[in-house]
């Protein structure tokens, strides 16, 4: 069975400073992993994807996701935070193995960042 | 070019009512998938329409159904309505069936009274 767990609900972050949205999966095979981030009466927006090979990955909006196979981890970060990054964000995994539809969601990070 | 879109926006129904959910797809995209985000929760799979058939299922009751039509736009339909069906319900479509490249439309949020 494959799972995503998001630990934190909400992330407070200042202006300028660095963030990180932390996520944890599970899997019987190999991982794909992504981030998707969520507007107010937006639908998901695509930010990034692990599939293979360089463990760091760069998105979109200057957002970076590090994979990390031991700790089985695939934070988000991104270096200095704006306050137009205030939104949801969805952690989501599938086995490699496995149809694209069963891909899983996290229970999503609120993103707050405060000028 | 349009993305996707859904309607209607808001929906509020009563228990045992029947509902009806729309969806069009970025153009281009031959494949639509329907989600259910209940609140405070991730979006959970609930199926996929390629070439007007139910390819994947999620782990949703018969009461969940859709249909996708020639142009590729789908409905999504739940009969018998419960309380606990009061979500968030996106559409995301894609181009082919086993793509993890797909773009969500805005969602519609239903409320069941």
């Amino acid at each position: 069975a494959q799972s995503v767990a998001q630990p934190e609900d909400q992330v407070n972050v200042a202006e300028g400073n660095p963030l990180t949205v932390k996520c944890t999966y599970s899997v019987s095979g190999n991982p794909y992993l992504f981030w998707y981030v969520q507007y107010p009466n937006r639908g998901l927006q695509f930010l990034l994807k692990y599939i293979t090979g360089d463990n760091l990955v760069k998105g979109s909006y200057g957002f970076e996701a590090e994979f990390n196979k031991s700790q089985t981890s695939f934070h988000l970060k991104k270096p200095s935070a704006l306050v137009s990054d205030s939104a949801l964000y969805f952690c989501a995994v599938r086995d490699s193995e496995s149809s694209a539809s069963k891909i899983i969601f996290g229970s999503g990070t609120r993103l707050s960042i405060r000028p | 070019d349009a993305g996707v879109t859904q309607s209607p926006t808001h929906l509020i129904k009563t228990r045992g009512q029947q509902v009806t959910l729309r969806c069009s797809p970025k153009s281009g995209h031959d494949t639509v998938s329907w989600y259910q985000q209940a609140l405070g929760q991730g979006p959970q799979f609930i199926f996929q329409y390629y070439e007007e058939e139910e390819r994947q299922r999620g782990n949703f009751p018969d009461r969940f159904s859709g249909h996708q039509f020639p142009n590729y736009s789908s409905e999504l339909n739940v009969n018998a309505l419960l309380l606990g069906d009061s979500a968030l319900y996106l559409c995301a479509s894609s181009l082919g069936v086993d793509t993890d490249t797909q773009y969500f439309g805005p969602g519609t949020r239903l409320t069941v009274l």
